[in-house]
Order: structure tokens, then C-alpha cells, then sequence
């Protein structure tokens, strides 16, 4: 069966300071990944999403940005966190050519910004 | 682009309660529609999926049907508990672009108090 990973589960850190956050799926070869982050009482935003390695797009311009080193792996990062950074990171993947698109989410990493 | 509202929360029943949490949609394609629920501090779970026009998706008492004609995938539960508090997702894939269309309403946030 598939499981999808992610770490840290939390995470502090000052203004300025840089990022990375894993991501991490089993059980399945070729999937879609994506990066969402919801700040505290909103929906989910789409930051990036990747339909093979290397190969990531960016739905919304900001400071951080995306990487697929390997098939099952993706890495949010930042050069220089902002506060407005804050908020809980969920990354998620699909069936490449799965009809149904069904998302499957991992737990989450929750970042405070200080 | 493709879209998807819900009701606004918060919304705040007491145990045995009927829930209804509205969802309407627009999408250029044929989507799939998901109901999906986030408990605190969790990833999101998919509760409940339809992938056609009249199909009814159900799961753990909850249940919505696929409505092309009114554009609309409703949450219903008979008979809530306080374990149902958690926040609800609506959500589509549209056909028409696979993996990258995935598009999610705001959220409801459910209070069911004993």
C-alpha cells in the first residue's frame, strides 16, 4: 500500500533563516506531488505541484520554491523565511493518469515563523 | 478557471443533529468531485468521492450526491457525533487536465458539541 511522508512535523524558526521541508511517497512510481499551504482558519493554497522529476510548476509567485530530486520526492525550500510564511504545509500526490485524480495527503509540517 | 464554494462556517450543532454543508462548483470539463475532512493538526482524509452525474458517494454515515444539473455536491449526515468536529473540504478534478486541476473550496469547520 502507498504512504506518503512528511518532516518535520514542526518546526520554529526566526525571520531570515532558510527552509526545507521533505516529502517522502512509497508504494507507487510515477506520481503527481504537491505542495499546499494553509494558514491558521483558511482553505488550502496550491504553492507547487510536479508531474516528474525535475519538473515543477509554481502557482503562486513568493519566496519559496519546489524541488523533485527523485521520482518519489519532493522539497519545499526558502532562502529567507518571512512571517507571513507561517502556516501548515501539507504535501500531496495522485495517480499520474488516474481518471479520478484522487489526492492522497501526508500529515502535514507546521511552521511558525518568529 | 474552474471553482469551488462551500458554506461558510463555523457551523455548530449539537450531537444527533442532521448536518447539511452546501457545495456548488464550476469546471470547464467533466469533474470528479471529493468530500475531504482535516481533524486538528492532521493532513486531509478523502471522505468520500463521486465520479459521475446522480452517483452518490457514502462513507462513515455521510453521504453527497453528484447533482450536474444544479452543479452541486452537498454533505449530508443523519446523525452527527462530537467525533465528526473537524473541518470539511469540497473539492473537483476536472477531466479536462489531469493531475494539476485539483481544486479545493474553502473549508467548513464543524463543531458538534455533546
Amino acid at each position: 500500500s502507498q504512504t506518503i511522508h512528511q518532516w518535520p512535523a514542526t518546526l520554529v524558526q526566526p525571520v531570515g533563516s532558510p527552509l526545507s521541508l521533505e516529502c517522502t511517497v512509497e508504494g507507487t512510481s510515477n506520481p503527481n506531488l504537491y505542495w499546499y499551504r494553509q494558514a491558521a482558519g483558511r482553505g488550502l493554497q496550491l504553492l507547487f505541484y510536479s508531474v516528474g522529476i525535475g519538473q515543477i510548476s509554481s502557482e503562486v509567485p513568493q519566496n519559496l520554491s519546489a524541488s523533485r530530486p527523485q521520482d518519489r520526492q519532493f522539497i519545499l525550500s526558502s532562502k529567507k523565511l518571512l512571517l507571513s510564511d507561517s502556516g501548515f504545509y501539507l504535501c500531496a500526490w495522485s495517480e499520474l493518469r488516474e481518471v479520478d485524480n484522487e489526492q492522497f495527503f501526508g500529515p502535514g509540517t507546521r511552521l511558525t515563523v518568529l | 478557471g474552474d471553482s469551488v464554494t462551500q458554506m461558510e462556517g463555523p457551523v455548530t450543532l449539537s450531537e444527533e443533529a442532521f448536518l447539511t454543508i452546501n457545495c456548488t462548483y464550476t469546471a470547464t470539463g467533466y469533474p470528479s468531485l471529493f468530500w475531504y475532512v482535516q481533524y486538528p493538526g492532521e493532513g486531509l482524509q478523502l471522505l468520500l468521492k463521486a465520479t459521475k452525474a446522480d452517483d452518490k458517494g457514502s462513507n462513515k454515515g455521510f453521504e453527497a450526491t453528484y447533482r450536474k444539473e444544479t452543479t452541486s455536491f452537498h454533505l449530508e449526515k443523519g446523525s452527527v457525533q462530537v467525533s465528526d468536529s473537524a473541518v470539511y473540504f469540497c473539492a473537483l478534478s476536472d477531466r479536462a487536465d489531469y493531475g494539476q486541476n485539483f481544486v479545493f473550496g474553502p473549508g467548513t469547520r464543524l463543531s458538534v458539541l455533546p
